[in-house]
């Protein structure tokens, strides 16, 4: 079945870096946009931005610029996000979540985030 | 950056009610807008792409409308298993900001 499955809970210093994984099955990995989205506890939905596995292609949001990278490897299915320079507020549950994405003429269309990842926590203290 | 608010932040209801959960955006997003069910401790779930298109899966019960700025998530009965936290989001630009949530509660 279609499913993306995350890398395990993560605790670091403040400071470090973080690379949590997300790997693809069921599924082609390079048909689909991964998105990365993050919840802080007790918070809503974070998104931080996107990579197009087939061109490897990604957006961040202005908040992350320069702290997150976004990769994938094909040849495993699995993307990856890493997130340096680490303080108390990355504390978060982190998702990855693909989305269908077909080009219409001069524009896109959206199919939305139909399968997410079960979560990576990432917790952040001295 | 397009904000994204929905109204109310949370309601109670009982089990049979119609429920609606309204989201505007800052500017016009046209009918790029999707609609989230979040239970504690669980991923997100994806109930409405497109403003109105109904995700593969999802009881009918759930429905989405508007275009533009505005946009409604309406659950026609509400069943014991729909209480949890929905959120919106715009899929029109990014940075792809989401909704702060509605959480629905048990009256």
């Amino acid at each position: 079945q279609v499913q993306l499955v995350q890398s395990g809970a993560e605790v670091k210093k403040p400071g470090a870096s973080v690379k949590v994984s997300c790997k693809a099955s069921g599924y082609t990995f390079s048909g689909y946009y991964m998105h990365w989205v993050r919840q802080a506890p007790g918070q809503g939905l974070e998104w931080m931005g996107w990579i197009n596995p087939n061109s490897g292609g990604t957006i961040y949001t202005q908040k992350f610029q320069g702290r997150v990278t976004m990769t994938r490897d094909t040849s495993s299915s699995t993307a990856y996000m890493e997130v340096s320079g680490l303080t108390s507020d990355d504390t978060a549950v982190y998702y990855c979540a693909r989305e269908g994405v077909v080009p219409t003429g001069t524009a896109y269309y959206y199919y939305g985030m139909d399968v997410w990842g079960q979560g990576t926590t990432v917790i952040v203290s001295s | 950056d397009i904000q994204m608010t929905q109204s109310p932040s949370s309601l109670s209801a009982s089990v049979g009610d119609r429920v609606t959960i309204t989201c505007r955006a800052s500017q016009s997003i046209n009918s790029y807008l999707n609609w989230y069910q979040q239970k504690p401790g669980k991923a997100p779930k994806l109930l409405v792409y497109a403003a109105s298109s109904l995700q593969s899966g999802v009881p009918s019960r759930f429905s989405g409308s508007g275009s533009g700025t505005d946009f409604t998530l309406t659950i026609s009965s509400l069943q014991p298993e729909d209480f949890a936290t929905y959120y919106c989001q715009q899929s029109n630009s990014s940075p792809r900001t989401f909704g702060q949530g509605t959480k629905v509660e048990i009256k």
